[in-house]
């Protein structure tokens, strides 16, 4: 049981190239999630999916599309990188509504 | 959408002494609050977590509370150890229970 697997941990991209971030949970959750994290400015949703199926924009969509391939993954895509888009990236899942959040181990993006 | 304020920023206690850290939330609507750890380095982990139909929740030397009228949560940390030295997130789940949005961290340092 590994929980929520994100891929990769580290990448480092030019101005306008674009990455797919692939995030997979085997918990068999509906919701999942991602969010940035930036230094004192916390965790901000980018997008989420509530169910299989469904995705919804959260705080920071702008510069972001996502997929929800199934109910195991869902990736979210940077179709034009810019130096904005330098963070930690964390995919999360949860069973339902109102329940707990697990994170994965994030993803340590750096734009040039 | 909802508006999570967390205070204070930085918090540094002496080894043994009692930590608080304070959450405010702007949605009515939010019901279910989690606190996150996040070691440096790591991903956030979730340590207690409080839903609207109750006032108070411990769990060993931790406690939350929750003032739905005043829409006000904290954290208490009793007999801090070294080991509790990190940064805390609270967060608020938002009105359809997965937007859950965090509040900009308290980093707490125990002085042995």
């Amino acid at each position: 049981n590994a929980g929520v697997t994100q891929t990769p941990k580290f990448q480092v991209l030019k101005t306008g190239q674009s990455m797919t971030l692939q995030c997979a949970q085997d918990m068999n959750h509906n919701s999942m999630y991602w969010y940035r994290q930036d230094p004192g400015m916390g965790l901000r949703l980018i997008y989420y999916s509530a169910s299989e199926g469904t995705t919804d924009k959260g705080e920071v969509p702008n510069g972001y599309n996502v997929s929800r391939l199934n109910k195991r993954e869902f990736s979210l895509r940077l179709e034009s990188a810019a130096p904005s888009q330098t963070s930690v990236y964390f995919c999360a899942s949860s069973e339902w509504d109102n329940s707990p959040l697990h994170f994965g181990n994030g993803t340590r993006l750096t734009v040039t | 959408g909802e508006n999570v304020e967390q205070h204070p920023s930085t918090l540094s206690v002496q080894e043994g002494d009692s930590a608080v850290i304070k959450c405010t939330y702007s949605d009515s609507a939010s019901n279910y609050f989690p606190w996150y750890k996040q070691e440096l380095g790591k991903r956030p982990q979730l340590i207690i977590d409080i839903r609207s139909n109750v006032g108070e929740k411990k769990d060993q030397r931790i406690a939350v509370t929750l003032n739905k009228t005043a829409k006000h949560f904290s954290l208490h940390i009793t007999e801090t150890q070294p080991e509790d030295s990190a940064v805390y997130f609270c967060a608020a789940s938002g009105n359809t229970g997965n937007q859950f949005y965090f509040g900009t961290g308290t980093s707490l340092t125990v002085i042995p």
